[in-house]
């Protein structure tokens, strides 16, 4: 059984480009969910993705978005590349039966760095 | 506003000892507390997730504890090895919050033979 699988794995951008990172979640699984982790600090939730509509999102600008597709994958695209967005994106995925289910797998992540 | 504070930011243990990590949180009202292990320049692994119905979760030489009333929770570690070296990170999340977790930023643990 696979798990969350996360492409590509490392890429280098410069400033003012933008990125697409994709995911794949775990078998049975039908909510993503997005999280960003800066160097040193934990990761922070940026959006979550279920029955291909934004459910909820964090504190991250408009430049930050994303897609769910009809198979429970996810993309997650950041325009306008700004020095400070380089980080591991993580994706988690989950299985949601109601607001206060589903135990979070997550990826290896994709490094991004912003030159 | 939910946040997560893990205390210490860094430990180093020589092989064998019994460690606890430490995390606190600040909003009663979660759902979910689990914590994750992290190896550098990688993804997170679920070591144990804790619901709030439950005090405790225990996995091999792993113990977890949940205490809402007072906001923490702490790993337990027994006979550290030095394959436990890695960065030990929790989160909580809310009830009713769909699982959206609110992270610490982890403890670093170096277990040394």
């Amino acid at each position: 059984d696979a798990g969350v699988t996360q492409s590509p794995t490392h890429l280098i951008k410069t400033r003012g480009q933008q990125v697409t990172l994709r995911c794949s979640p775990k078998s049975g699984h039908d909510t993503v969910s997005w999280y960003q982790q800066a160097l040193g600090q934990g990761p922070q939730f940026i959006f979550q993705y279920y029955e291909e509509e934004e459910r909820q999102r964090g504190n991250f600008p408009d430049r930050f978005s994303g897609h769910q597709f009809p198979n429970y994958s996810s993309e997650l695209n950041v325009n306008a590349l700004l020095l400070g967005d380089s980080a591991l994106y993580l994706c988690a995925s989950s299985f949601s039966s109601g607001p206060n289910t589903g135990e979070l797998f997550f990826g290896e992540g994709s490094r991004l760095t912003v030159l | 506003k939910q946040e997560v504070t893990q205390i210490p930011a860094a430990l180093s243990v020589p092989e064998g000892e019994n460690l606890v990590l430490n995390c606190s949180f600040t909003d009663s009202a979660i759902y979910n507390l689990q914590w994750f292990r992290q190896d550098p320049g990688k993804g997170l692994t679920s070591l144990l997730l804790i619901q709030s119905s439950q005090r405790e979760q225990t996995s091999g030489r792993l113990n977890a504890s949940l205490d809402k009333s007072s906001g923490r929770s702490t790993l337990y570690i027994a006979a550290s090895q030095p394959g436990d070296s890695a960065t030990y990170l929790c989160a909580a999340s809310r009830s009713g919050g769909y699982n959206k977790l609110i992270f610490g930023a982890g403890t670093r643990l170096a277990v040394h033979p």
